[in-house]
């Protein structure tokens, strides 16, 4: 069974602080891709990041770091001194070699961050 | 051009009512989806189109029917729908199918009413 877990429903941080939202994934398969988008008030979910099984390299993009350990299944993303336009929900999702690459979403968490 | 445009933002129809969501890219994608997101919950996927051809249909009812005329655009026509479809469509697009990241678009809010 494949299946991400965003343990967090919500989340809520003053500004400036730091905030790790954390993602937990399950697949038998060796090959799978794991990605990050962020979902304003707006509407439109936006990419964040793509990470494959086989590069456990940590990423860091401005105040976003991403945190990928194969051992423990998890692929948790850490926003440092955390801004109000980072307000939104966030998704971690899974998608795999076997059937037709579909994504698997997490159920989201939601960030909010006070002034 | 980096987006995709759905139109209308919003739609408010009744249950006998027919209308149809618009989605477009001109990226040169060859991949575009359609899902549903209800309120605080993640999209559920509806349907694919890869090359133009369906290629997933997530067994959705049929007073949702898809078509896609080429390759930049993608429409969702509504017919019947009951108040529970009450939700955000929103169309993405990906360069093909698989492991590619999307771009989505800003999503219809629809109330059936």
């Amino acid at each position: 069974a494949q299946k991400v877990t965003q343990a967090q429903t919500e989340i809520s941080v003053v500004e400036k602080e730091d905030v790790t939202l954390d993602c937990v994934y399950e697949t038998r398969d060796t090959t799978y891709y794991l990605f990050w988008y962020k979902q304003p008030p707006s509407g439109e979910l936006v990419f964040l990041i793509r990470r494959n099984s086989f590069d456990e390299q940590n990423e860091i993009s401005g105040r976003y770091s991403w945190n990928f350990q194969k051992s423990t299944s998890s692929f948790n993303f850490t926003i440092t001194a955390s801004q109000v336009v980072d307000s939104a929900v966030y998704f971690c999702a899974l998608t795999t070699t076997s059937g037709t690459y579909k994504y698997i979403f997490g159920t989201g968490t939601r960030l909010k961050v006070l002034a | 051009d980096t987006e995709v445009t759905q139109t209308p933002k919003h739609l408010v129809m009744g249950m006998t009512n027919k209308k149809s969501l618009k989605c477009e890219q001109h990226m040169g994608h060859r991949a575009m989806y359609w899902y549903k997101q209800k309120a605080k919950k993640p999209p559920e996927l509806m349907f694919v189109y890869s090359y133009e051809k369906l290629s997933i249909n997530e067994s959705v009812p049929s007073r949702f029917s898809p078509e896609c005329p080429n390759s930049s655009l993608l429409n969702l026509h509504l017919h019947a729908l009951q108040p529970e479809d009450s939700a955000l469509y929103l169309c993405a697009s990906s360069q093909g199918e698989g492991w590619e990241s999307y771009t989505f678009g800003s999503g219809t809010r629809l109330t059936v009413v």
